[in-house]
């Protein structure tokens, strides 16, 4: 079965770090990008990036460009969003999800992994 | 890129049709037919509905159909059941950047 499973809750202080993950399997995870999709609290999805783990070509939105890290370490299947400073406004349900290699929608999604960021 | 934009909510009876919109413009919608449509119900991952404007992954009952005019994507629900309420957006893939870019979204209720 493919499926991606991502790391669980997260609960941060403003200013930490964080980096969460993606595992994929079932399938090459060297032949699929794997992006990353944000959804606030009552919100819309709004789309991060994306990277292709075969050679880590990484994009990202311009309105997340400078603000996350998005890499993959292909030997362990994974993909990762990571932040070096943590904002209130980061609290978030983060999606990762696996385009199809035919016609770029996101056919296989994570389960989500929500980040809380409080003092 | 600016998000597509969709009305906030629609609704309807069981057994009607329900049509979302998702405009953009000549440069992105307009441009490319990488368009695609998700449902999500409360508390869960969105799930893939419609791919390229107009085809249905396998399991996706064919009461969901999808087209394109111009810069406007459309997703239709037809005989209109209870388990389709739920948030749809709709989505663009552009080659040229590999990019993507979401729709503001749409509550469907079923009254």
């Amino acid at each position: 079965e493919v499926q991606l499973v991502q790391s669980g809750a997260e609960v941060k202080k403003p200013g930490e770090s964080l980096k969460i993950s993606c595992k994929g399997s079932g399938y090459s995870f060297t032949s699929y990008w794997i992006g990353w999709v944000r959804q606030m609290p009552g919100k819309g999805l709004e789309w991060m990036g994306i990277i292709y783990p075969g050679d880590s070509d990484t994009r990202y939105s311009p309105s997340f460009q400078g603000q996350v890290t998005i890499s993959a370490d292909k030997s362990i299947s994974t993909a990762y969003l990571q932040w070096s400073s943590l904002k209130a406004s980061d609290t978030a349900m983060y999606y990762c999800a696996r385009p199809s290699a035919l016609d770029d929608a996101f056919d296989i999604w994570g389960q989500g992994t929500m980040v809380t960021v409080s003092s | 890129q600016s998000a597509l934009t969709q009305p906030p909510s629609v609704s309807g009876s069981p057994g009607q049709s329900v049509t979302i919109s998702c405009t953009g413009t000549s440069s992105d919608v307009g441009s490319y037919n990488r368009v695609s449509w998700y449902q999500q119900p409360p508390g869960t991952a969105p799930k893939l509905m419609i791919y390229e404007v107009s085809n249905r992954p396998s399991g996706v009952p064919d009461r969901f159909s999808g087209s394109k005019s111009g810069n406007t994507a459309s997703l239709t629900i037809s005989g209109l059941q209870a388990e389709d309420e739920a948030d749809y957006y709709c989505s663009l893939y552009t080659s040229s950047s590999t990019s993507y870019v979401f729709g503001t979204g749409t509550k469907v209720t079923v009254l």
